[in-house]
């Protein structure tokens, strides 16, 4: 089975303080994703890579870095965190190129409070 | 970019009854994804299923991608079932997944 772990479940953190999310796969999947999810908005991308040391912004990078030094990590950074990333944070991993398929398995997401 | 219609918003089923969600999507996809979001946010894959029609259990799904949705089928449903049905597109390789809004689903004892 896919398997997807992020470093923690939940976090409290304090306004200006940076904030690492990790991400482990364990597929040797090329594709990783970093979602955040917030009532009345949905599912949205903050960042994707590709490949190690690749990474393309999402619908909503502005706050946020990313980091992928090796191929099973995938992390995301908030440089200064700030109230409005209050949120829950879901990474997900999958195959490129369609094989064996597109299939993108998630993590169990980490619920951020920024205080 | 592509839309993601969920309906209906929400649902409130007696334990044992059947049900069907729908997903119509905007544009041509190669990869569709049904999941269940259970209470503590993990995203649940039911079914990678961007044609045809798939079954696992008491659940089965259908897409009919020349008319641009899909149906995800409950059948006999429980209790566990209840929580928040999401699905989910993306074109062509390496694409983020386009979620819609979700369907809530309530099953009652």
């Amino acid at each position: 089975d896919v398997k997807v772990t992020q470093s923690s479940r939940y976090l409290v953190k304090r306004t200006g303080e940076k904030v690492f999310l990790e991400c482990v796969q364990d597929m040797d999947h090329e594709n990783m994703f970093w979602y955040r999810q917030d009532p009345g908005l949905g599912l949205r991308l903050i960042y994707f890579s590709y490949d190690v040391k690749m990474k393309e912004k999402g619908d909503i990078p502005e706050g946020y870095s990313v980091s992928r030094e090796k191929k099973e990590r995938f992390s995301l950074i908030l440089e200064s965190a700030s109230t409005n990333q209050t949120s829950m944070y879901l990474c997900a991993s999958s195959s490129p190129g369609g094989f064996p398929s597109y299939e993108q398995y998630f993590g169990p997401g980490t619920r951020l409070t920024v205080t | 970019g592509i839309q993601v219609e969920q309906s209906p918003p929400d649902l409130i089923l007696q334990e044992g009854a059947n049900s069907t969600l729908r997903c119509n999507f905007s544009d041509s996809v190669n990869n569709l994804q049904w999941f269940h979001q259970n209470p503590w946010g993990q995203l649940i894959n039911l079914f990678y299923i961007p044609s045809g029609t798939k079954q696992n259990g008491r659940l089965s799904a259908t897409t009919v991608a020349t008319e641009r949705y899909s149906l995800l089928y409950i059948s006999s449903s429980q209790t566990t079932d209840s929580g928040v049905y999401f699905c989910a597109v993306s074109m062509g390789a390496n694409s983020k997944l386009t979620f819609g809004k979700g369907i809530t689903l309530s099953v009652r004892p």
